[in-house]
């Protein structure tokens, strides 16, 4: 059961515009969300995060947005550079109560092209 | 500022070989530790956590096994790959199981 899902493989955007990667998940229990940026042969890395206590967090380019009701959160990037062209997963953590040690569950992932 | 070693990078082994891979934290004390793979066109699977010294918890059974030496050294094993096991294999830490460090991984190759 896939519990965190990113339904779009890829997205493609021209430069300067505004790329919206999506990310849905089914539990509940989860409370803390990330967003990784990751290049091929190398390892995730770390973009934003945000708690289920809020519904936005931004910082710079980058803002998630977080809908609990929905189980849906969003990565906005803007605006959008060529050196955003990467893959992004989302993660989810169900650390409210500290007992989840961190683990996360990822979605699969989305290919994003940006376009000079 | 913490860093987090994890070698090889790249790594070809035949079916029925051992395997170990090694991962160290350095700049923090007592992280909680993670094993994570990466199979062809998925997503990250958390495979196994440590949250101390000798202590591993698994999540997903599968030929492999995890020991924590000492605080902040991680390592993955095999005694005998299996085909199923190519991947890329990635180290993980965090402190107070908030925001997940990676290490740049291992591109595991079985043939």
């Amino acid at each position: 059961d896939q519990q965190v899902k990113q339904n779009s493989p890829s997205l493609s955007v021209q430069e300067g515009r505004i790329s919206i990667l999506n990310c849905d998940y089914t539990n509940s229990m989860f409370d803390y969300f990330l967003w990784y940026k990751k290049y091929p042969a190398e390892g995730p890395t770390f973009l934003i995060s945000i708690s289920s206590i809020k519904d936005k967090n931004e910082d710079g380019r980058f803002t998630v947005f977080l809908n609990k009701s929905a189980k849906h959160l969003s990565l906005h990037i803007v605006p959008s550079q060529p050196g955003d062209s990467a893959v992004y997963f989302c993660a989810a953590s169900g650390d409210g109560g500290g007992t989840s040690y961190g683990k996360l569950t990822f979605g699969q992932g989305t290919i994003l092209t940006v376009h000079p | 500022s913490q860093t987090i070693h994890q070698w090889p990078a790249t790594l070809v082994q035949p079916v029925g070989s051992p395997l170990s891979l090694e991962c160290t934290v350095e700049g923090t004390s007592n992280p909680n530790l993670y094993w994570y793979r990466q199979a062809a066109g998925r997503g990250l699977q958390l495979l196994f956590y440590s949250v101390g010294i000798g202590q591993i918890s698994s999540e997903v059974p599968q030929n492999l096994s995890a020991s924590r030496p000492q605080d902040r050294q991680f390592i993955l094993s095999s005694k005998k790959l299996l085909l199923s096991d190519s991947g890329f294999y990635l180290c993980a830490w965090s402190v107070l199981s908030l925001k997940t460090f990676f290490g740049q991984g291992t591109r595991l190759t079985v043939v």
